[in-house]
């Protein structure tokens, strides 16, 4: 079965900090795709990232960083310098041979930024 | 500009009035799919389209209805809305069908039921 952990409910730093983001996953399928979407407070959901399965390396976008490690069954998502704009819920999501389109989402993450 | 839209994006209602949530995109695709977002459970699929006149249910369809006589289109019926359907709504499509096709999300309908 399908499942997505996002262990940290909520985190609060202060602007300028790094913060990582933590996901963990299962599936049973060796071919899936991970995802991360932001969702400000206007509500609409933002793509940041899909990864698939066949690719470990670390990705690098700006500020954000992703960090997947099969051996672990971890996808997480590190932002450097962080900045109030970053305030959001963060979602971790999973899709997988076996249940193609649809995504499994993880909770959620709230990320309060403060000045 | 390629995209979902979703209408109303705000919905007040009372206990037992029926409503429709439209969902439409214009990039041809053939998968669509509706999830609900409740705090602490994240999104989850309700019902899904493969293709003109195909739908399923997803891991928690109770209370919706769906069809999907155009590829265009695809509503979400609430009959009878009761308070513990006051969500947030998204509707996705994809171009096809399978693991290896990017979806698209539209910006969300939030629904209160009183």
């Amino acid at each position: 079965a399908q499942k997505v952990t996002q262990a940290q409910t909520e985190i609060s730093v202060v602007e300028k900090e790094d913060v990582t983001l933590d996901c963990v996953y299962e599936t049973r399928d060796t071919t899936y795709y991970l995802f991360w979407y932001k969702q400000p407070p206007s509500g609409e959901l933002v793509f940041l990232i899909r990864r698939n399965s066949f690719d470990e390396q670390n990705e690098i976008s700006g500020r954000y960083s992703w960090n997947f490690q099969k051996s672990t069954s971890s996808f997480n998502f590190t932002i450097t310098a962080s900045q109030v704009v970053d305030s959001a819920v963060y979602f971790c999501a999973l899709s997988d041979m076996e249940y193609g389109n649809k995504l499994v989402f993880g909770a959620g993450t709230i990320l309060r930024v403060k000045s | 500009e390629a995209q979902v839209t979703q209408n109303p994006r705000y919905l007040i209602t009372v206990t037992g009035k029926k409503l429709t949530v439209t969902c439409s995109q214009n990039m041809n695709h053939e998968y669509m799919s509706w999830y609900r977002q409740d705090p602490g459970l994240g999104l989850r699929q309700i019902y899904y389209s493969m293709n003109v006149e195909v739908t399923d249910k997803g891991d928690v369809p109770e209370g919706y209805k769906v069809s999907r006589k155009e590829k265009r289109n695809f509503p979400l019926i609430l009959e009878s809305p009761s308070p513990n359907q006051t969500s947030l709504y998204f509707c996705a499509s994809s171009s096809g069908t399978g693991v290896l096709y990017e979806q698209y999300f539209g910006p969300g309908t939030r629904l209160t039921v009183t």
